[in-house]
């Protein structure tokens, strides 16, 4: 089975600090993605990457970056964060036609 | 760009009665299509998908969805729903070409009711 590991499922961190998630895959996926997940608003996408090195912008990408330095691994950063990036974030993996699969999501809040 | 609309934010339903959650997208060039479901607490799975071939393709725990290209429309269906279909579903497309961005709904809510 795919395994998507996200580094943490709740985090608390204060406003202005950086913050970096780290999502790791194990089945040598080509595309990893970056989303998060509010009440009412389904998954927006932030990032996504399509190789290594390679990102594109998602729908929400501001007072985001990302980094995918080797294959398995995608990292999301907050440079300074503020509340209202208080939300879910999930990280997903795809092998084109198979579907994603995601990690189980970290729960971010920012004080 | 592509995009999806799922048209019922929450639907309601009693135990063993059918139901339909409706998905509709928007796309310039051909499409994969995807159903997930979110229980309570959980990540997302895949129920189901569709790549090519007969439209209607069916998934776990029950669940079809039927492919319609005029109407680009993806819905999902259950003839008898249980209580443990409680859960939020969520509509997916993926270009088959160019930049792989997978694009979701904004989500439905379906509640089994006793």
């Amino acid at each position: 089975d795919v395994k998507v590991t996200q580094s943490s499922r709740y985090l608390v961190k204060r406003t202005g600090e950086k913050v970096f998630l780290e999502c790791v895959q194990d089945m040598d996926h080509e595309n990893m993605f970056w989303y998060r997940q509010d009440p009412g608003l389904g998954l927006r996408l932030i990032y996504f990457s399509y190789d290594v090195k390679m990102k594109e912008k998602g729908d929400i990408p501001e007072g985001y970056s990302v980094s995918r330095e080797k294959k398995e691994r995608f990292s999301l950063i907050l440079e300074s964060a503020s509340t209202n990036q208080t939300s879910m974030y999930l990280c997903a993996s795809s092998l084109l036609g198979a579907g994603a699969f995601f990690g189980q999501g970290t729960r971010l809040t920012v004080v | 760009a592509q995009s999806v609309t799922q048209l019922d934010s929450q639907v309601p339903v009693f135990e063993e009665a059918p139901v339909e959650l409706r998905c509709n997208y928007s796309s310039s060039v051909s499409v994969y299509l995807f159903w997930y479901v979110q229980y309570p607490n959980q990540g997302l799975q895949l129920l189901l998908k569709y790549l090519s071939g007969s439209t209607l393709v069916k998934g776990i725990n029950g669940f079809e969805a039927e492919f319609n290209k005029s109407q680009t429309s993806f819905h999902l269906r259950k003839p008898s729903v249980h209580i443990s279909d409680t859960a939020e579903y969520f509509c997916a497309v993926i270009s088959e070409r160019g930049a792989q961005k997978l694009v979701f709904g904004q989500g439905t809510r379906l509640t089994i009711n006793p």
